[in-house]
């Protein structure tokens, strides 16, 4: 079983749709929660980051976490053709660790 | 705040050379800072934690005789490609922990190119 598993894609949503990408976590003392995104050729830049149980906002992103479940999210709300991206769901374990990523497509 | 770089952005070379890469933290100090790699169509795969002032600690699997790292100082770390081949081509990013957290930040990435 992969320590960090993401569904690859990929995912396809028309513009202003919300977007939804999930993640599943194996390490139950996992204590940070992070979201990259990644566009085509670049490194990864940190979108959000969570530790705690619940949901946390930051404009048109959302994280979702549930330690009881391992399982994060990330929802994106109104999303835009400048969403696209490859999105990836890290976690710490005394490392980060990172999921292969989830490729997002919004068409205009 | 939070900012890391990386020189070059670019580097091609032929087989058997060495290559080095620089990742700088520009706006605080990292005693610890993070190389990775990065296939096409792949996640990023961690290849060594290099902390200042002792030896890097390296994932398995990474040879440490090939992939030399250098922290000697709180903004500079270096990866030295030793005797590059085709193989190592590649994209090597960098990251920082800054302020002692665990949220890492990253370089802009060096893509390697071994002929």
């Amino acid at each position: 079983q992969k320590e960090v598993e993401q569904n690859s894609g990929p995912l396809s949503v028309p513009e202003g749709a919300i977007a939804s990408l999930n993640c599943t976590y194996s390490d139950r003392g996992s204590q940070s929660f992070f979201w990259y995104r990644q566009y085509s050729g670049k490194s990864p830049e940190l979108i959000m980051s969570i530790y705690s149980n619940g949901d946390k906002e930051d404009g048109r992103f959302t994280a979702q976490l549930n330690k009881a479940s391992q399982y994060v999210s990330l929802l994106i709300r109104d999303s835009q053709p400048s969403d696209s991206a490859t999105y990836l769901c890290a976690v710490t374990g005394g490392k980060l660790i990172f999921g292969q990523g989830t490729e997002l497509s919004v068409k205009p | 705040g939070a900012v890391v770089s990386q020189h070059p952005s670019w580097v091609i070379c032929k087989s058997g050379t060495s290559v080095k890469i620089e990742c700088r933290s520009l706006d605080f100090q990292a005693t610890t800072m993070f190389w990775y790699r990065q296939f096409p169509k792949q996640s990023l795969m961690l290849m060594a934690t290099s902390n200042e002032g002792s030896k890097a600690t390296y994932e398995q699997g990474v040879e440490k005789d090939k992939f030399l790292i250098n922290h000697a100082s709180l903004t500079l770390s270096t990866l030295t490609v030793t005797s590059a081949h085709p193989e190592d081509s590649s994209f090597y990013i960098c990251s920082a922990n800054a302020g002692g957290g665990e949220t890492q930040y990253f370089g802009p990435g060096t893509r390697l190119l071994v002929l």
